[in-house]
């Protein structure tokens, strides 16, 4: 069974400060991509970052960066120098090969107050 | 424009009254599904499909059912709706292949039955 844990539940910040929201997957695929969404106030859904099994690489993007650790099955995601725009809630997911299951963690709530 | 479409965005109705949310994509994917949202439990899969006249029961696929008569649309059924059935509703959207398995979600539909 595939599995995604966020164990912060909620985090609140002073903008600027850097956060880092943990994400822990299970799974039995050696095959498997992993994902960050974020999800503002408004509701929608939006695609951060998509890291296959095999890429162990960690991703910066801007004031995003990801550290991607496949021995401690984690896909951790750092938010450097936070800004209040970065309220959100923020989901990671794990997909199957092929991208036709997503399983989401419960999701951790960010608060940058200014 | 890629995109992925739901309808409506807000809906309050009944306990037991049959509603359909419609759900089209416009990227000619293969892959469609239905995830409801509640708190503290993140996504959780309520059907997928792998084609056309091709699907499948998810995590939570009581109270709910889908049809895939065309590739674009994948609407969700409601025959009676119960009050524990409402929830933020999100249609997605992904393709096969190891190269790209980002799914595109639409706006979600929030849903009060009551």
């Amino acid at each position: 069974a595939q599995k995604v844990t966020q164990a912060q539940t909620e985090i609140s910040v002073v903008e600027k400060e850097d956060v880092t929201l943990d994400c822990v997957y299970e799974t039995r695929d050696t095959t498997y991509y992993l994902f960050w969404y974020k999800q503002p106030p408004s509701g929608e859904l939006v695609f951060l970052i998509r890291r296959n099994s095999f890429d162990e690489q960690n991703e910066i993007s801007g004031r995003y960066s990801w550290n991607f650790q496949k021995s401690t099955s984690s896909f951790n995601f750092t938010i450097t120098a936070s800004q209040v725009v970065d309220s959100a809630v923020y989901f990671c997911a794990l997909s199957h090969p092929y991208g036709q299951n997503f399983v989401f963690g419960p999701g951790t709530r960010l608060s940058v107050l200014p | 424009e890629a995109q992925v479409t739901q309808n409506p965005r807000y809906l309050i109705t009944v306990t037991g009254k049959k509603l359909t949310v419609t759900c089209s994509q416009n990227m000619n994917h293969e892959y469609m599904s239905w995830y409801r949202q509640d708190p503290g439990l993140g996504l959780r899969q309520i059907y997928y499909s792998m084609n056309v006249e091709v699907t499948d029961k998810g995590d939570v696929p009581e109270g709910y059912k889908v049809s895939r008569k065309e590739k674009r649309n994948f609407p969700l059924i409601l025959e009676s709706p119960s009050p524990n059935q409402t929830s933020l509703y999100f249609c997605a959207s992904s393709s096969p292949g190891l190269g790209n398995t980002e799914a595109f979600f639409g706006q979600g539909t929030r849903l009060t039955v009551v």
